[in-house]
């Protein structure tokens, strides 16, 4: 069973506006962490934000921001205010604790196209 | 400051070559992995180490091998390259579990 879901293959946007990636966990350890990365089609990773379980607050970063619901484990970034350089791939990642790796396991990734 | 240098950036092997990925980070990790990204599935994880002289098997690790003799180097080896080895490969490394993990630039593997 895949640990990390984003069931968004692919997502438009107007320039200026918000726009929510989905991204669901299924895990059982009680202390793990979700992480956002950008790919644009330059190839590289970039690291966008991080959320911690035991964090209580959605971690924000900018124009950034995770909705953090736990019960529903989800993990939705938001990105506020659009710009067309935010069109790339966006992954989702979890590292487990105390029963995983501690190393990252990655969703499938959602397209985001900005227009103008 | 460098980070994480894979090299080289670009392989064509034929089917049945052996070769070394490479993979090195000035940051004094101790967390270091390597994903392989196909389209349409993400980054899936191959090899993993949590420190020199450790290492574990990741979702994907049938025809790779690794080694972490230091703890700067991780690098990741194609016994008997096949086609079905062909994508981009990742190394990454990150200095605790709770923050981010640090990129290198990908090796675009074509294996004919």
């Amino acid at each position: 069973a895949q640990k990390i879901t984003q069931t968004q293959p692919g997502m438009f946007v107007q320039e200026k506006e918000a726009v929510t990636l989905d991204c669901t966990y299924d895990t059982s350890d009680p202390s793990y962490g979700l992480f956002w990365y950008k790919q644009p089609s330059s190839g590289e990773m970039i690291f966008l934000i991080y959320q911690g379980s035991y964090d209580q607050q959605n971690a924000t970063e900018g124009r950034y921001s995770l909705n953090f619901q736990k019960a529903r484990k989800s993990a939705n970034l938001v990105i506020s205010a659009s710009q067309l350089g935010d069109s790339a791939m966006y992954f989702c990642a979890m590292r487990e604790g105390q029963g995983g790796s501690y190393i990252p396991t990655f969703g499938r990734g959602t397209s985001l196209i900005v227009h103008p | 400051n460098a980070g994480v240098t894979q090299t080289p950036k670009f392989q064509v092997l034929k089917t049945g070559q052996s070769m070394t990925l490479q993979c090195a980070q000035d940051m004094n990790h101790e967390y270091m992995s390597w994903y392989r990204q196909d389209p349409g599935m993400g980054l899936r994880l191959i090899h993993y180490s949590v420190g020199a002289g450790i290492t574990d098997q990741g979702e994907v690790p049938n025809g790779y091998n690794v080694s972490r003799s230091t703890t700067e180097d991780f690098p990741l080896r194609l016994l008997s390259a096949a086609p079905s080895q062909t994508s981009v490969y990742f190394c990454a490394s990150s200095g605790t579990p709770n923050t981010e993990a640090f990129f290198g630039q990908g090796t675009r593997l074509t294996v004919v």
